[in-house]
C-alpha cells in the first residue's frame, strides 16, 4: 500500500543553519504531496504542497520539490529561526486510495538561538 | 475568516463511557475528515465525509462512528471507551474530496482514565 517515510528526529540546529528533512514515498498513480507543521500545543497547519512531478511548493522560506524519479519530497529552508521549532509531517493524498491522507511519523525540529 | 473549529478542546472520560466530538468546517468546505493522533505519532485516518455521506473509513473498530449534517458540520462518536482511545482527535476540512489541501482544527484532547 501507499506509504510515507520521513527521516527520524529529533533534529537540532542552531539559528540560521540550513535545514533538510527527507521524505520519500511509495504510491501508485500520481499523488499530491504535502508538508504540514505542528507547533507545540497547536493543531496541524498546511505548510506547502505540490500536485505533480517537478512542482515546487514554497511558503515562509520553506521549499520542497516533487521528484517522481526519486519518489521524494524533501523539505528545505536556507536559514532556520527559533520560531521554526515544531514537528513537521510529510503526507500524500492519492485519490485512488480511499481518498485519505497518508502521513509520515513526523520529524521534530528544535532550533537553538 | 474562521478556521476549522472543534469542541470541546479537552475532555476527560472513564473506560466504558461514550463521547461525542464536534467539528465545524471552514465556510464553503464540504468535506470533513477525522484523524486520531497518539502522542509522538502521525495522524491516523478515521473517516471522511463529503456531502453528508461517508466516503472513506480507516482501520478503526465499529465503536467509532461519525456523521455530517446539512450545514457540513460533523460529529465523531466513540462508544465503550478504552484507555487506548486517549489521543488528540483532529478534524480537517477541504473544499472537495480529491487532492485538496486539508485545513485542520486545533483538535480535541481526549483522556481516558
Amino acid at each position: 500500500g501507499d506509504s510515507v517515510t520521513q527521516m527520524e528526529g529529533p533534529v537540532t540546529l542552531s539559528e540560521e543553519a540550513f535545514l533538510t528533512i527527507n521524505c520519500t514515498y511509495t504510491a501508485t498513480g500520481y499523488p499530491s504531496l504535502f508538508w504540514y507543521v505542528q507547533y507545540p500545543g497547536e493543531g496541524l497547519q498546511l505548510l506547502l504542497k505540490a500536485t505533480k512531478a517537478d512542482d515546487k511548493g514554497s511558503n515562509k522560506g520553506f521549499e520542497a520539490t516533487y521528484r517522481k524519479e526519486t519518489t521524494s519530497f524533501h523539505l528545505e529552508k536556507g536559514s532556520v529561526q527559533v520560531s521554526d521549532s515544531a514537528v513537521y509531517f510529510c503526507a500524500l493524498d492519492n485519490a485512488g486510495n480511499n481518498r485519505k491522507l497518508i502521513w509520515g511519523l513526523g520529524t521534530s525540529l528544535a532550533v537553538n538561538p | 475568516d474562521a478556521g476549522v473549529t472543534q469542541s470541546p478542546t479537552h475532555l476527560i472520560k472513564t473506560r466504558g463511557q461514550h463521547v461525542t466530538l464536534r467539528c465545524s468546517p471552514i465556510s464553503g468546505h464540504k468535506s470533513v475528515s477525522w484523524y486520531q493522533q497518539v502522542l509522538g505519532q502521525g495522524p491516523q485516518f478515521i473517516f471522511q465525509y463529503y456531502e453528508k455521506e461517508e466516503r472513506g473509513r480507516g482501520n478503526f473498530p465499529d465503536r467509532f462512528s461519525a456523521r455530517q449534517f446539512p450545514n457540513y458540520s460533523s460529529e465523531l462518536n466513540v462508544n465503550a471507551l478504552l484507555l487506548g482511545d486517549s489521543a488528540l482527535y483532529l478534524c480537517a476540512s477541504s473544499l472537495g474530496q480529491y487532492n485538496q489541501p486539508q485545513h485542520f482544527g486545533d483538535g480535541t484532547r481526549l483522556s481516558i482514565l
